[in-house]
């Protein structure tokens, strides 16, 4: 089955330590997106990638940095410099837009 | 710069009734516009999404959407509700190609007996 696989589903820090959240899909998809969710808030994308190789920020990616090496991995590290890391994170693929999602990894800093 | 604006965040509704959710954008050119479910703690899902065409489309689920540009409106409708709606439902604007969606804050949807 296709999809986009997202590990760990919660994670656990301490402040002041980065982090990786992975995110694999196996859809062929070129584009690839990472969106964080707050309680009340829409989705607001931190980083996306149109093709391996290259990334863009988005509205939030202070604190933030992506990596796009294979077309199925764009794993994103929330740094020590994010303000406010605990959220829930969604990572989503497309071939016209952000057509499918992750089933995200909820990120709690202590 | 565009926006989208989800007028209401909660929305109580019975088994069996019919359902409109709201969704209102600005954008400066033709829009890209989507609508998505998501259930508690989990990833959203594409219910449908229109560029062009017919202004009245056909998503997953028994959903549908009307597209009216003179309002500028997207909002999602369903003739008859079941208990398994219930979940957060978000409206989200973007130009065709670009995946720079901008999204709503969400609709809440509660169903009662």
């Amino acid at each position: 089955d296709g999809g986009i696989t997202q590990s760990p589903k919660y994670l656990f820090r301490k402040e002041g330590q980065n982090v990786t959240l992975s995110c694999e899909q196996n859809l062929n998809h070129d584009a690839m997106y990472w969106y964080r969710q707050d309680p009340g808030q829409g989705l607001r994308l931190i980083y996306y990638s149109q093709i391996v190789n290259d990334f863009q920020k988005g509205d939030i990616a202070e604190g933030y940095s992506v990596s796009r090496e294979k077309k199925e991995s764009f794993p994103l590290t929330v740094t020590s410099a994010q303000k406010n890391p605990t959220a829930f994170y969604l990572c989503a693929s497309g071939l016209t837009g952000t057509e499918y999602f992750g089933p995200g990894t909820r990120l709690t800093v202590t | 710069a565009q926006s989208v604006t989800q007028p209401d965040i909660h929305i109580t509704v019975s088994e069996g009734a019919s359902l409109e959710l709201r969704c209102n954008y600005s954008y400066g050119a033709t829009p890209y516009l989507f609508w998505y479910v998501q259930s508690p703690g989990q990833g959203l899902q594409l219910l449908l999404k229109y560029f062009s065409g017919d202004t009245l489309v056909q998503g997953i689920k028994g959903f549908e959407a009307e597209f009216k540009r003179s309002q500028s409106s997207f909002n999602l409708r369903k003739p008859s509700v079941h208990w398994s709606d219930a979940a957060e439902y978000f409206c989200a604007v973007g130009p065709f190609g670009n995946e720079k969606l901008t999204f709503g804050t969400g609709t809440r949807l509660t169903i009662i007996p």
